[in-house]
């Protein structure tokens, strides 16, 4: 199957930093999706990337689509401490068939 | 208005019992999907549903797994002879889109299986 490379694997930050973290795959990819998991809960959208060069936001969290299509980036500003969760990236292969990161797990101390 | 349910939310199987996990959709979404997710990984995809015809079942790890959706909402993934390493979270998934997904995939918060 397709690997999706997410790194850092975890962080640990103070409250008001800013947070990056990527994903690379060595497949191209047509769309980029960005989840975030919180304990015991399924996954939540943060952001859909469809093009390539593509930046979108969504309040304090940006991500781009990278120009070869194999990567991707999510930054997190101002981090608070409701931002605590592991961040998957995620992208679709053959249209129906959805890949995931290992995920970045996000510690954030108030 | 309701999200995906799964249930049950917990269960605990004795190694060569049979389980069945329930998905209940969001209302009139056509998509489902099944992914099953280890510990510290994430979900990894099993099974794709497009009302009741089952378009892609490549992720199902054996013939153990079996899934259905046989009126094009609910679901059951239903695993024969459990295994200690079907131990995980099973998720299941909606959208409202057919194929090619478009639209944003709505979990659940997912059933997690232990096999002792």
């Amino acid at each position: 199957g397709q690997q999706l490379n997410q790194s850092p694997q975890s962080m640990f930050i103070q409250e008001g930093e800013d947070v990056s973290m990527n994903c690379t795959s060595s497949s191209i990819f047509n769309t980029w999706l960005w989840y975030k998991q919180d304990p015991g809960e399924g996954p939540v959208l943060l952001i859909a990337l469809y093009k390539a060069g593509e930046l979108t936001s969504n309040g304090r969290l940006t991500a781009q689509f990278g120009i070869t299509r194999k990567d991707s980036f999510l930054n997190i500003s101002a981090s608070i401490p409701s931002d605590v969760g592991i961040y998957f990236c995620a992208g679709p292969y053959n249209f129906n068939k959805f890949y995931f990161g290992s995920g970045t797990k996000l510690n954030v101390k108030p | 208005g309701a999200g995906v349910s799964q249930s049950p939310r917990y269960k605990v199987a004795k190694r060569g019992q049979d389980v069945a996990l329930r998905c209940d959709p969001i209302s009139g979404h056509v998509s489902l999907f099944w992914y099953q997710q280890a510990l510290g990984q994430g979900p990894e995809f099993l099974t794709y549903f497009q009302n009741e015809a089952q378009l892609d079942k490549s992720g199902l790890p054996s013939d153990r797994f079996f899934a259905e959706r046989p009126e094009g909402s609910v679901s059951t993934l239903k695993i024969q002879r459990t295994q200690q390493e079907d131990s995980a979270v099973y998720l299941c998934a909606s959208s409202l889109s057919r194929w090619p997904i478009q639209e944003t995939q709505y979990f659940g918060p997912g059933t997690r299986l232990l096999v002792l």
